[in-house]
């Protein structure tokens, strides 16, 4: 059991460039969700996965910003046209689902933006 | 909507001397209660749990909480706290069908020798 992981560590880009951040799950983990944190603030939900669908979003997810989990493995989070305000670590968790799903989340180490 | 809080921004404690960070919850329906802790750039580490069962829930590091269905609150407990408890620490609460959870705003533990 490798854990989460989660690529880039760290990526700084300027306003107005996409950026992809990817996170790969705990292999027999089904469900996959993206948070994102800024300093000082507990994480805040964007969305999640159960396999390969998207069921559900947040508010917070904004046009500008895409996920996907095309083989119900590995998610890739985009963010289009970033702006300043998107600097945060971007967290990606993994759990397994069952008929009651009481799990808890397995965290990885984050992806942290800086747009300039 | 399910919501938990955490009353205080920092706590701080001698090494040697019982811990407590506190947590209330709002929640429809029962309620299940996670700690998490932080380390300085990284990710989340699970601690415990509450489910049902028992109002002591025993976790990882010597960590245990306390859940009070009267009061609403989970506060989280070690008997002896150690420098290397120095951490950022999250309590959360599962919210609807999906697992997502919903995390409190943090408090930050400071253990000093």
């Amino acid at each position: 059991d490798t854990g989460v992981s989660q690529d880039p560590r760290h990526k700084i880009t300027k306003r107005g460039q996409n950026v992809t951040f990817r996170c790969d799950p705990i292999s027999e983990h089904n469900r996959l969700y993206w948070y994102r944190q800024t300093l000082g603030q507990g994480p805040e939900f964007l969305t999640y996965f159960q396999n390969e669908a998207q069921l559900e979003k947040s508010r917070l997810l904004s046009d500008r910003f895409s996920a996907e989990r095309p083989k119900g493995s590995f998610s890739t989070l985009e963010i289009q046209r970033t702006e300043q305000g998107d600097s945060a670590m971007y967290l990606c968790a993994s759990s397994f689902h069952a008929t009651v799903g009481t799990g808890e989340l397995f965290f990885g180490e984050g992806s942290r933006l800086t747009v300039l | 909507a399910q919501s938990v809080a955490q009353p205080e921004d920092q706590v701080n404690v001698a090494e040697g001397n019982p811990l407590t960070v506190k947590c209330t919850y709002s929640v429809s329906g029962n309620p299940y209660l996670f700690w998490y802790v932080q380390y300085p750039n990284r990710g989340l580490q699970f601690l415990l749990k509450y489910i049902t069962g028992d109002n002591l829930v025993k976790g990882s590091y010597g960590f245990e909480a306390e859940f009070n269905k009267s009061q609403t609150s989970f506060h989280l407990k070690k008997p002896s706290a150690l420098v290397s408890d120095s951490a950022l620490y999250f309590c959360a609460v599962r919210a609807g069908s999906g697992g997502k959870l919903i995390f409190g705003q943090g408090t930050e533990l400071s253990v000093k020798p």
